[in-house]
Parts: structure tokens; C-alpha cells; sequence
């Protein structure tokens, strides 16, 4: 069974850094692109980007690749996603995606 | 970026009726290798969202028939036929023609 657990959200102040954690199972994880989706608090859905199954290729949305980097350990089946200067509008639910399959999310809060 | 304009933004429903959702894009959502990359995900209250139709009309594995996806081009639909109570919660439509990937708003469905 496909399972993708996130961690390492929480509170942070704007300005910060964090680095979320996906660990995956179920499946060989150094096969599959993977890639982070967040959801703000209104429910609006973003892609933030993806990164190639064996890390050599990443993508971004334009509004964030200037912030965000994600990367990936194949020999810990584990993807990143690292948040730099976080902003208020960071606030949301952080998903791991393969595809069809979904976290259950992380929840990040950017507040003084 | 694709801007997909879902309507309408709530669906009231009798358990037993059937629903339609719309999913219209701001440009065509042909690939230039001929497939149409638009998706259909149902969250559920307090759930991660769950994908249910790819590439317009292809259901993912487990999902029902009553579950039916039609459209091309730029104009998308997403039918459910005899809605029942674990079909409630909010739908979104979703694009990956068009770097970056985009979600529509969400639809909600719920009951009369």
C-alpha cells in the first residue's frame, strides 16, 4: 500500500526558514517524479513543484521557485521541501504527492 | 497560468439525484502529444483530496461508475449519477498540460 507521511510543520515566524519531510512506502520510491501541493486555509489548491525521480530535474511555480527548493533522498525514500523568508500567505496545509496518492498533510502557521 | 473556472461553487443535492460539475479552462488543455491531462479530486471533510477521474474521463482504480467524466478541449464535466452520502465534500478539477499545473476552485457538494 502506497503511504506518504509529512512532517515538520508548525508554528514560524515570517522570515524563517523550514523543512518539510515526506517519507514514502509502498512503493520504489527512486521510480516516481513526486511533488509538494498546498492548501490554504480558504481551500484554494496550489501546486508549488516537482522533482524527477532521481533528483537530477526540479520545477517550480514561478511565484515560489525563488523560495522554495525541494530535493529528495532515494536511499531514505524521503522527499524535502525547504521554505525560505516564509510569509503569512505560506500559511496552509503542505501535501506529498505521487500522483493519485496523497499525505495526509502538514500544517504550517507563519505567525509573529 | 491556465485559470479553470469550476461551476457552480456549491451543489446542493437529494441523496439518490444526480450532480454536474463544470470545469471550464482559460486555453485548451490538448498536450501536444495529444492527451488531455485534466483530473478530477473529491476532499472529503478532513481528508486529503482523493483522485477519482484522469485525462478527462478515465476513472482511477476503486472508483465507482456512477462517476463520470466527459469534456475536451477547454470545457470539462464532471457527472455523478445517484449522489450518495460518502460522495459529499469538495470537488476540484485540475490541469498538468500547462507548466505550471492548476487547480480549479472547488466545487462543493452538499445536501438540500
Amino acid at each position: 500500500e502506497v503511504q506518504l507521511v509529512e512532517s515538520g510543520g508548525g508554528l514560524v515566524q515570517p522570515g524563517a526558514s523550514l523543512k518539510l519531510s515526506c517519507v514514502a512506502s509502498g512503493f520504489t520510491f527512486s521510480d516516481y517524479w513526486m511533488s509538494w501541493v498546498r492548501q490554504t486555509p480558504g481551500k484554494t489548491m496550489e501546486w508549488i513543484g516537482d522533482i524527477k525521480y532521481d533528483g537530477s530535474y526540479t520545477n517550480y511555480a514561478p511565484s515560489l521557485k525563488n523560495r522554495f527548493t525541494i530535493s529528495r533522498d532515494n536511499a531514505k525514500s524521503t522527499l524535502y521541501l525547504q521554505m525560505s523568508n516564509v510569509r503569512s500567505e505560506d500559511t496552509a496545509t503542505y501535501y506529498c504527492t505521487r500522483g493519485a496518492y496523497w499525505g495526509q498533510g502538514t500544517l504550517v502557521t507563519v505567525s509573529s | 497560468d491556465v485559470v479553470l473556472t469550476q461551476t457552480p461553487v456549491a451543489q446542493p443535492v437529494t441523496l439518490g439525484d444526480q450532480a454536474s460539475i463544470s470545469c471550464r479552462s482559460s486555453q485548451s488543455l490538448v498536450h501536444s502529444n495529444g492527451n488531455t491531462y485534466l483530473e478530477w479530486y473529491l476532499q472529503k471533510p478532513g481528508q486529503s483530496p482523493q483522485l477519482l477521474i484522469y485525462k478527462v474521463s478515465n476513472r482511477f482504480s476503486g472508483v465507482p461508475d456512477r462517476f463520470i467524466g466527459s469534456g475536451s478541449g477547454s470545457d470539462f464535466t464532471l457527472k455523478i449519477s445517484r449522489v450518495e452520502p460518502e460522495d459529499l465534500g469538495v470537488y476540484y478539477c485540475f490541469q498538468a498540460t500547462h507548466d505550471p499545473p492548476t487547480f480549479g476552485a472547488g466545487t462543493k457538494l452538499e445536501l438540500k
